[in-house]
């Protein structure tokens, strides 16, 4: 089982947006509706964001959206926040039965 | 309040063994399907087993396949990870994580319980 890969780093200035990309393969990513993105702060657990491509959980800012074409998925993060500043990880179920992180991006709010 | 709480972690020594064990309240245990994720120091999380429900069926990563157990009571509201041929390489924070029952994510996650294998 690989991990799925993403970005190490993404920066950007308060207000603007960000995309992290999520790259996998036809056996998980792109086989599967079944795409999520976790946030991390420092010392602290994931927080779900996005789940099945798209979906925002409830009480999840809407400035953050998920979208998914072929073996890639993306978080784009629109309006960035000095909060926002954190890992950020995507996740795939497989066609092993099993699931997949990716390698994490840290974005940081310039 | 929905929550996870591992607890079980510590030092053991490679080759060794332990037991983690994550205790749920705040929801209907047995209608959920459950996983421990973990991350070492640093780096990235890691997907290691899930369980389903009724604890009929299990799944693992290749990496500790053969090694961990994951298992759960659900008279007593508890998920369970036996550990065991440990390695250095399975140093990390171990996490437990609820598998969301209306969509494919894990909605809920403990605070983690670290786990250090040193001689």
């Amino acid at each position: 089982q690989s991990t799925l890969t993403q970005p190490a780093s993404v920066s950007g200035s308060p207000g603007q947006s960000i995309t992290i990309s999520c790259t996998g393969t036809s056996s998980d990513v792109g086989g599967y509706n079944y795409v999520s993105w976790y946030q991390q702060h420092p010392g602290k657990a994931p927080k779900l964001m996005i789940y099945e491509v798209s979906n925002r959980p409830s009480g999840v800012s809407n400035r953050f959206s998920g979208s998914k074409s072929g073996n890639t998925a993306s978080l784009t993060i629109s309006g960035l926040q000095a909060e926002d500043e954190a890992d950020y990880y995507c996740s795939s179920y497989t066609t092993s039965s099993t699931y997949v992180f990716g390698t994490g991006t840290k974005v940081t709010v310039l | 309040e929905v929550q996870l709480v591992e607890s079980g972690g510590g030092l053991v020594q490679p080759g060794g063994s332990l037991r983690l064990s994550c205790a749920a309240s705040g929801f209907t245990f047995i209608s959920y399907w459950m996983h421990w994720v973990r991350q070492a120091p640093g780096k990235g999380l890691v997907w290691v087993s899930r369980i389903n429900s009724d604890g009929t069926g299990t799944s693992y990563a290749d990496s500790v396949k053969g090694r961990f157990t994951i298992s759960r009571d659900n008279a007593e509201n508890t998920l369970y990870l036996q550990m065991s041929s440990l390695r250095d390489e399975d140093t990390a924070v171990y996490y437990c994580t609820r598998d969301s029952y209306y969509y494919d994510a894990f909605d809920i996650w403990g605070q983690g319980t670290m786990v250090t294998v040193s001689s």
